[in-house]
């Protein structure tokens, strides 16, 4: 089973519209995690932390579910910049590297 | 400029060739890092270096890659006798401290990575 997992999507969307998509982990024991985005062709970049009780950054809503071992993401009022590959990471205690989903592909239409 | 740097961004070689990529991490950071992305896949951790040392190497896929770090700084990786399966992006990353957390807001700073094509 992989470390984590995503719904590769693609997810079509129109322009002001919410789209939310989760990444299910497999080690319990995980501490940290992370939504990171990466523009077609280009470096993954973080886009925010995921604190227990859920935290808000502008339009991006990202929260914790421990018991269920999945993470979300939210994307209100959705804008065309916002088009591009949503990585779920995730960090286990004592270990230094982050451990990668592949990817959600979001693309934002006009 | 001051973020990590990799070179070269794009290489072509031949199956059986070796290839060596080149990375300059954000200066001061600590902690370096390699990935390898493939198309469609997550990135796959390779290797990770606290200063000079490397204190896990398992996450290479075999015994034809190595990395080296000197200085505290510069990192190299090799691939001797490069098969087509070599093919992918390799991303370098560098961080401030010994261990991404949410406390150090588990911020990796990558480099645009090297393509490696094998034909």
């Amino acid at each position: 089973r992989k470390e984590v997992e995503q719904d590769p999507g693609p997810f079509n969307v129109p322009e002001g519209a919410t789209v939310a998509f989760n990444c299910t982990y497999s080690n319990s024991a995980s501490q940290s995690f992370f939504w990171y985005r990466q523009d077609c062709r280009k470096e993954p970049k973080l886009l925010m932390s995921v604190y227990s009780s859920g935290n808000e950054d502008g339009r991006f809503t990202a929260q914790l579910n421990r018991a269920s071992q999945y993470i979300s993401l939210l994307i209100r009022d959705s804008k065309l910049s916002d088009s591009a590959t949503y990585l779920c990471v995730v960090n286990i205690p004592d270990d230094y590297k982050l451990s990668f989903g592949a990817g959600t592909t979001v693309t934002v239409r006009a | 400029g001051a973020g990590v740097s990799q070179s070269p961004s794009n290489k072509v070689t031949e199956k059986g060739k070796d290839v060596e990529l080149r990375c300059d991490p954000i200066s001061g950071h600590t902690a370096l890092y390699w990935y390898r992305q493939s198309l469609g896949q997550g990135l796959e951790f390779l290797i990770y270096f606290q200063g000079n040392s490397a204190p896990d190497k398992s996450g290479l896929p075999s015994d034809r890659f190595s990395a080296e770090r000197t200085g505290g700084s510069v990192s190299t990786l090799t691939i001797q006798r490069t098969q087509q399966e070599d093919s992918a992006v390799y991303l370098c990353a560098s961080s401030p401290g010994r261990q991404p957390s949410s406390a150090n807001t588990g911020e990796l700073f990558f480099g645009e990575g090297s393509r490696l094509t094998v034909l």
